[in-house]
């Protein structure tokens, strides 16, 4: 079956840190780059970061630049996201999904996440 | 940085009803690199379009997609219960691969 399994996240206070992961199954990991998505508390979706398939490629939304970085691991075909410097803001559902190269989109996402920032 | 705004914010139709939702660019998506988003409360969003007209595999016929440069439109023929929701569209040509702000499809 083809699948995204997250794991990590929970609380942290402002300015703490955590990691999330997020491991692929089902498919040929290589040849997919993944994006991490948010959903804070009542609100639409943000995008926040992809990594390409290679890893070669790496972009953040400007609200993460500089705290929030992206790798993943081909030999355990899993992806991780370490968050520092958390802020209230930062508190959502974070979602990994996969997309093909080219036109096409995020076809398959993990379960979710729950992050919360509090003091 | 390119902003998606969807309309309407909140949409109310009957069953069986068209649906038409519009998602505009403030600057021309590259290569029409616009995807629709569904997503029900609780649930990860399913991509439905994505090429601004290209449905995503096991989508239903009656869910299509269109438009180029900065309008794009999704369109639901003929609404079935399960299609109440929320609907994202998104860009994803280049970084920021920014959301529109959602439109929510009630039922009447």
């Amino acid at each position: 079956e083809v699948q995204l399994v997250q794991s990590g996240g929970g609380m942290a206070q402002p300015g703490g840190s955590l990691r999330l992961s997020c491991a692929a199954s089902g498919f040929t990991f290589s040849n997919y780059e993944i994006n991490w998505v948010r959903q804070a508390p009542g609100k639409g979706l943000e995008w926040v970061s992809f990594i390409s398939s290679t890893g070669s490629t790496i972009s953040y939304a400007d609200s993460v630049k500089g705290r929030f970085t992206f790798s993943r691991d081909h030999a355990k075909n899993s992806l991780y996201l370490q968050m520092n410097s958390l802020r209230v803001e930062d508190t959502a559902v974070y979602y990994c999904a996969r997309r093909d190269y080219g036109y096409y989109g995020m076809d398959v996402w993990g379960q979710g996440t729950t992050v919360t920032v509090s003091s | 940085e390119i902003v998606l705004t969807q309309s309407p914010g909140t949409m109310t139709l009957s069953l069986g009803e068209r649906a038409t939702l519009s998602c505009r660019a403030s600057q021309s998506v590259y290569s029409n690199y616009l995807a629709w988003y569904q997503q029900k409360p609780g649930q990860a969003p399913r991509l439905l379009v994505f090429g601004a007209s290209n449905r995503a595999t096991g989508i239903p016929d009656r869910f299509s997609g269109s438009g180029s440069g900065t309008d794009f439109t999704l369109t639901i023929s003929r609404l079935e219960p399960e299609d109440f929701a929320v609907y994202y569209c998104q860009k994803y040509d280049i970084s920021p691969r920014t959301f529109g702000q959602g439109t929510k499809l009630e039922i009447k």
